[in-house]
């Protein structure tokens, strides 16, 4: 069975800072890679869709890579602004691609 | 375009007391997911349809869970009886097909067991 991972469980960064969110996971056999962002009391929204078969995506401040063979996933938020505060949950889709495996998430405070 | 709808936002209920979620998904997307999501936890898979036909139920505790998709758009997720460990947050979230393209989540149902 799939394990995802995410490390830091938590993180408190001041405003402008760039930093990464660490994802991994145990069986490299995935469709593809999604980095969520979820606020208090909301459902989530997809940031980043990373198919198997490609290396990174970039929306704006946020870039996401993919290592498959090492199981890795990273996602970089550049000048982090204090709207950026949530957690961040990552979820990989195995080769059938119907299911979604979550990690635990890392919340985000950052700092004005 | 309108989101994935879901209701109520909010229950609290007693254990041994049943309790149901309703769920619309975006149009047109044939796919619905149910996921309990327990504080602090990552959400977890409890049942996926495919238009009104089960994919996965293997995580869902059919001794008390039960959900339907009855005519492949709009989807109900009952709990009964409930116990004090249901107590999460039930994401319903839909996409286009299956096959793992961008899904999109509703606000939640928040579920209180006292």
């Amino acid at each position: 069975k799939q394990e995802v991972t995410q490390i830091p469980a938590a993180l408190s960064v001041p405003e402008g800072e760039n930093l990464v969110l660490n994802c991994s996971f145990t069986d490299s056999a995935i469709y593809n890679l999604q980095w969520f962002r979820q606020d208090p009391g909301k459902g989530l929204t997809s940031l980043l869709l990373i198919q198997s078969s490609q290396r990174e995506q970039t929306s704006g401040r946020l870039n996401a890579s993919l290592d498959k063979s090492s199981g890795r996933s990273t996602l970089y938020i550049a000048a982090s602004q204090p709207g950026d505060s949530a957690t961040y949950l990552c979820a990989v889709s195995p080769n059938t691609g119907n299911q979604f495996y979550f990690g635990t998430g890392t919340s985000l405070t950052v700092i004005p | 375009e309108a989101g994935v709808a879901q209701s109520p936002r909010y229950k609290i209920i007693e254990k041994r007391q049943s309790v149901a979620f309703w769920c619309n998904p975006i149009s047109g997307h044939a796919t619905l997911y149910w996921y309990q999501q327990i504080l602090g936890q990552g959400p977890k898979l409890l049942i996926q349809f495919q238009n009104n036909g089960v994919v996965d139920d293997s995580q869902l505790p059919k001794d008390r869970f039960s959900a339907e998709r009855l005519k492949g758009v709009d989807s109900t997720l009952k709990i009964q009886p409930a116990k004090l460990e249901d107590s999460a947050v039930y994401l319903c979230a839909s996409t286009e097909f299956a096959g793992g393209n961008t899904i999109y989540f509703g606000e939640g149902s928040w579920l209180t067991v006292v």
